[in-house]
């Protein structure tokens, strides 16, 4: 079966420095893979998703970036953290259809900038 | 572009109560439609998922939810709610074009009082 991990499940980070979030999937072959966040009182948004290796598509400009360095592996960065990018990140694959399948989420990353 | 309403932040309600909560999407093709559960610092659940055929459709936890297209609307709904119900819940839409894509709703939080 198809599982999803992601950490850490939290994060404690000053303004101003680094950030990396990684997320892998297991038992499925070139998944489409997202990143969403969700601030309090905002709901979900989609910042992030990939198709395959290399691929990504960004849905907001934003101070993160993400890569995809192996087909089952998403990570979520930035060089230097804002106060306003605190929030719960979520990790999310699905499968490789036109958009009749639901996502799977992680656990989630609660991050709060410093 | 597709946009998902719901229409109530918080909904309170008496153990053994019906509850329904709404959600009323905008779209120009067809859609795909999407229920999940959030509890407290974790992921999200897949309550249940409108594709096509049948407009009423049965989830998980005996949730059920109707799609009408002509309202634009996929409300969800439970006969009796338990105190284990309490929860966030949250609307997404995609469609083919989306490649995967959920577009949330702000969510709707349920609360379940004894």
């Amino acid at each position: 079966s198809q599982t999803i991990h992601q950490w850490p499940a939290t994060l404690v980070q000053p303004v101003g420095s680094p950030l990396s979030l990684e997320c892998t999937v297991e038992g499925t072959s070139n998944p489409n893979l997202y990143w969403y966040r969700q601030a309090a009182g905002r709901g979900l948004q989609l910042l992030f998703y990939s198709v395959g290796i290399g691929q990504i598509s960004s849905e907001v400009p934003q101070n993160l970036s993400a890569s995809r360095p192996q087909d089952r592996q998403f990570i979520l960065s930035s060089k230097k953290l804002l106060l306003s990018d605190s929030g719960f990140y979520l990790c999310a694959w699905s499968v490789p259809l036109g958009g009749n399948t639901e996502a799977f989420f992680g656990q989630g990353t609660r991050l709060t900038v410093v | 572009a597709q946009s998902v309403t719901q229409l109530d932040s918080q909904v309170p309600v008496f153990e053994e109560a019906p509850v329904e909560l709404r959600c009323n999407y905008s779209s120009s093709v067809s859609v795909y439609l999407f229920w999940y559960v959030q509890y407290p610092n974790q992921g999200l659940q897949l309550l249940l998922k409108y594709l096509s055929g049948s407009t009423l459709v049965k989830g998980i936890n005996g949730f059920e939810a109707e799609f009408n297209k002509s309202q634009t609307s996929f409300h969800l709904r439970k006969p009796s709610v338990h105190i284990s119900d309490t929860a966030e819940y949250f609307c997404a839409v995609s469609d083919r074009s989306t490649l995967g894509r959920l577009y949330f709703g702000r969510g709707t939080q349920l609360t379940v009082w004894p």
